[in-house]
């Protein structure tokens, strides 16, 4: 357990469905991350948030839509996804900018 | 070019052996981890080491950062060591982004 919770951690949509993804850190951490997983790549940055504030977007399609409430809560919401969109998409939270950071358990997505 | 290189990609050892996991960066770094992915996806914390020496059991790790290189080893292994390490680095160059490397993949056999 890190403290950084993902919801749900298996997500099956059709191509024309809206879902979201939650990510929820109790640690009093200030920044949080969006990355995504897919097969035989590299970990890649998506969204960066710091103090609630939108810090780096990463050239990421306008169907994922962040969004930080509060420092201790970030979304992804997702609408008319591709099936290479399929993905493990993982969140993460450090108490400053790029300090140690610590993952939820990523929610698989499958896009049909 | 290439920011961040793990070497080997794969590795298959027998329980019991060592290892030394390899991360090569390209510039002068701001931080650097190392992770152990399981099979469920999970990213696990072992080491954050921007410089020197650290032990944790039977893992430690070291970060030579005027030679732009971090090693990770696992001595005695055992079968739940298995998945995949990744290192992840703040370069000073990659304008505050933690880049991922593309990981060694561990398996240890009984």
């Amino acid at each position: 357990e890190t403290g950084v919770t993902q919801t749900p951690r298996h997500l099956v949509m059709g191509m024309t469905n809206k879902k979201s993804l939650k990510c929820e850190q109790h640690l009093g951490h200030n920044a949080m991350y969006w990355y995504k997983q897919s097969a035989k790549k590299p970990l890649e940055l998506m969204f960066v948030y710091n103090f609630k504030e939108q810090t780096e977007n990463n050239s990421v399609p306008s169907r994922f839509s962040p969004e930080c409430p509060n420092s201790s809560h970030l979304f992804l919401h997702l609408h008319t996804l591709q099936p290479e969109d399929s993905a493990l998409y993982l969140c993460a939270s450090s108490q400053h900018m790029n300090t140690e950071a610590f993952f939820g358990q990523g929610t698989r997505l499958t896009v049909v | 070019g290439i920011q961040v290189e793990q070497s080997p990609p794969d590795l298959i050892l027998q329980e019991g052996a060592n290892s030394t996991l390899r991360c090569n960066f390209s510039d002068s770094v701001n931080n650097l981890q190392w992770f152990h992915q399981n099979p469920w996806g999970q990213l696990i914390n072992l080491f954050y080491i921007p410089s020197g020496t650290k032990q944790n059991g039977r893992l430690s790790a070291t970060t030579v950062a005027t030679e732009r290189y971090s090693l990770l080893y696992i001595s005695s292994s055992q079968t739940t060591d298995s998945g995949v390490y990744f290192c992840a680095v703040d370069l000073y160059s990659s304008a505050s982004k933690i880049i991922f490397g593309s990981g060694t993949r561990l398996s240890i056999r009984p």
